[in-house]
């Protein structure tokens, strides 16, 4: 059974403290690996996709890793606006379709 | 170019009775997947539909149903509903199936008394 683990739950930063979200995962076939942001009242938001071990994606203060066995997103230098819910989710199997197995999370706070 | 819209996005309904719940996806999106949020379990997959044929189904038991239509317009229907049912309900489009990149629409909170 694919298994997504997010940690920490829950992180407070100060704007301008860099830091970064883990996801470990341990799944058969991994054809890859997405991260989404969440607001409250909101559905999840794509930001990224990495398919192999190696590769990196950014987007303005968001740099998402992949290694075989986890993904770590990190944020430079955040904002307040960058306050929301992490949810790291992988693809897996060649049957798979657009099924994803999702972690619990990282709420981010971060202070002004 | 308009989101995924979900309706209704609020509801009470108490047990025993059943729900239907809409979702309209992004104009030219086929595949659209539901799932199950919930504070212990977090996002669990329903079930994916593309081209009215479902493509896969999660682990949830059969009063969970759902459909596609022509226009890509799904349903999702909960029989018998149970306390635990409660939870905010997504769901999500892509253009195409076998891709990870969904598009969420807000979600439908039911709530079940």
């Amino acid at each position: 059974e694919d298994q997504v683990t997010q940690s920490p739950e829950a992180l407070r930063l100060q704007e301008g403290e860099s830091s970064s979200l883990n996801c470990s995962y341990t799944v058969s076939g991994l054809r890859g690996l997405f991260w989404y942001r969440q607001d409250p009242g909101k559905g999840p938001e794509f930001l990224f996709t990495l398919y192999s071990a190696g590769e990196e994606k950014e987007k303005e203060r968001l740099k998402a890793t992949l290694t075989k066995k986890e993904s770590f997103l990190h944020i430079t230098a955040p904002k307040p606006e960058d306050s929301a819910t992490y949810l790291c989710a992988v693809q897996a199997g060649e049957t798979s379709g657009s099924r994803l197995t999702f972690g619990e999370g990282t709420q981010l706070t971060v202070n002004p | 170019k308009a989101g995924v819209t979900q309706t209704p996005r609020y509801l009470i309904k108490t047990r025993g009775q059943q729900v239907t719940l809409s979702c309209s996806p992004i104009s030219g999106h086929r595949s659209v997947s539901w799932y199950q949020q919930t504070p212990g379990q977090g996002l669990q997959f329903l079930f994916e539909y593309f081209s009215e044929t479902q493509r896969n189904k999660g682990n949830f038991p059969g009063r969970f149903s759902g459909r596609q239509f022509s226009n890509s317009r799904s349903e999702m229907n909960v029989s018998t509903l149970e306390l635990g049912d409660s939870a905010l309900y997504l769901c999500a489009s892509s253009s195409t199936t076998n891709t990870g990149e969904l598009f969420f629409g807000e979600g439908s909170r039911l709530t079940v008394l």
